[in-house]
């Protein structure tokens, strides 16, 4: 059975910084894909950044330069470094595991929230 | 970029049949995927590759794809299918998703 259990998530004041973790059980992430998905509140699904196999990686417009994604494999987890933090960064961030050869987010944590506020 | 396009919302009479479209430019060519998510939970894949049921999904769930619109169908609809559900490709570029319709059971 896969898990994906997201941590990290908490109140910061903007400009601020949080890293987000990513713990993978069932799924290992340096032969995955992995993935950052948010949700603000109210609104739809957001990707934020993903991290393929081969280490390249995929940042939205909005956090590019600002948000780093990696891994530690052998850990077999993922983190989110976010720098420079807006207000319209708050939202639930989700790990999502993506398997290899496919393009479906087939693995969901449970969320984190990160809340940007002053 | 490449844009998907859901309504809003979507209403079905319990026991009876939902369909949720989700537009996109010649989407046939592509694979959609379909995610459910309740209040309060992270998404689920329902639909994956346009037709497939993931483990575990209920056979009233099933995906069609064709032209410019891939459509999700919810038979026998239940109070418990009430979410938002989103579709999703890759869009050549990038993963998007849609905008998310909700699926109200009345």
């Amino acid at each position: 059975e896969v898990q994906l259990v997201e941590s990290g998530g908490g109140l910061i004041q903007p400009g601020g910084s949080l890293r987000l973790s990513c713990a993978a059980s069932g799924f290992t992430v340096s032969s995955n894909y992995m993935s950052w998905v948010r949700q603000a509140p109210g609104k739809g699904l957001d990707l934020v950044s993903v991290l393929n196999k081969d280490g390249s990686t995929y940042y939205a417009d909005s956090v590019k330069g600002r948000f780093t994604i990696s891994r530690d494999n052998s850990k077999n987890i993922g983190y989110l470094q976010m720098n420079s933090l807006k207000v319209e960064d708050t939202a639930v961030y989700y790990c999502v595991g993506i398997p290899a050869a496919s393009d479906s987010f087939d693995y969901w944590g449970q969320g984190t929230l990160v809340a940007v506020s002053s | 970029s490449y844009d998907l396009t859901q309504p809003l919302s979507v209403s079905v009479a319990l026991g009876q049949t939902a369909k949720i479209t989700c537009g996109g430019n010649n989407i046939v060519s592509k694979n959609v995927h379909w995610y459910q998510q309740k209040p309060g939970q992270a998404p689920v894949l329902v639909i994956c590759r346009d037709t497939i049921r993931p483990s575990g999904i209920p056979d009233r769930f099933s995906g069609s794809n064709s032209g410019n619109t891939a459509t999700l169908t919810i038979s026998r609809a239940q109070v418990g299918d009430e979410a938002v559900y989103y579709c999703q490709v890759w869009g050549s570029l990038s993963w998007v998703f849609g905008g998310g319709t909700k699926l109200t059971v009345l």
